[in-house]
């Protein structure tokens, strides 16, 4: 199957920095999709991006499928970003793999 | 907006307990699935449907069974449930074409006792 590699695996932040996370598929993709999974363990959509550039206030993504990449920046880091951030593929069919997350810390 | 929404937050059962999970989505989607999230393993999936009483084995279906009796109704059943299946269970939908944006659940932590 797919491999989807995410790095980097931990990361501590002092509220207001910027950061980028990164996640590598191993095989073309029909789609990605970033999540954002808070302490009670919700995951929630950030974005759904097979390609391209999308930004939604601090947050934006990039897609470049043809490099098998994908990068989550986020800018002005606050507390509530912390938590798990995972991306998803989708290479074939309908089913979804998961990258094994990064865990981002933000320090006051 | 999706709605997905599952039966219980927390659940304590003993071991050869029947459990059930239950899945309910508002979206009228197509597809539903279950995973379950162990540290150190990520997000893996134990089975999806495409359709009402259509179905699928994913990565780990083992000691694991389903039910979509209506579409916007997914059921993950443990028959007799064992301590290693202590866990986070999540469910998810998305339509039916290939590779749509997945909404999920928050989620069931279960502890099997």
């Amino acid at each position: 199957g797919i491999q989807v590699e995410q790095s980097p695996p931990d990361l501590i932040l002092q509220e207001g920095a910027n950061s980028t996370l990164r996640c590598n598929f191993s095989d073309s993709v029909n789609n990605l999709q970033w999540f954002h999974q808070n302490p009670w363990g919700q995951l929630i959509n950030l974005f759904y991006i097979p390609s391209g550039t999308k930004q939604n206030g601090r947050l934006s993504a990039t897609t470049v499928a043809t490099e098998r990449y994908s990068l989550l920046y986020i800018s002005s880091s606050q507390t509530t970003d912390s938590g798990v951030y995972f991306c998803a593929v989708v290479y074939t069919g309908n089913q979804f793999y998961f990258g094994t997350g990064t865990s981002l810390t933000v320090i006051p | 907006d999706v709605k997905v929404t599952q039966s219980s937050r927390y659940l304590v059962k003993r071991t050869g307990e029947k459990v059930f999970l239950e899945c309910v989505q508002d979206m009228d989607h197509e597809n539903m699935f279950w995973y379950r999230q162990d540290p150190g393993l990520g997000l893996r999936l134990i089975y999806f449907s495409y359709d009402v009483k259509m179905k699928e084995k994913g990565d780990i279906p083992e000691g694991y069974s389903v039910s979509r009796e209506k579409k916007e109704r997914f059921s993950l059943i443990l028959e007799s449930a064992s301590t290693n299946q202590t866990s986070m269970y999540l469910c998810a939908s998305s339509r039916l074409a290939g590779g749509t944006e997945q909404f999920f659940g928050p989620g069931t932590r279960l502890t099997v006792l």
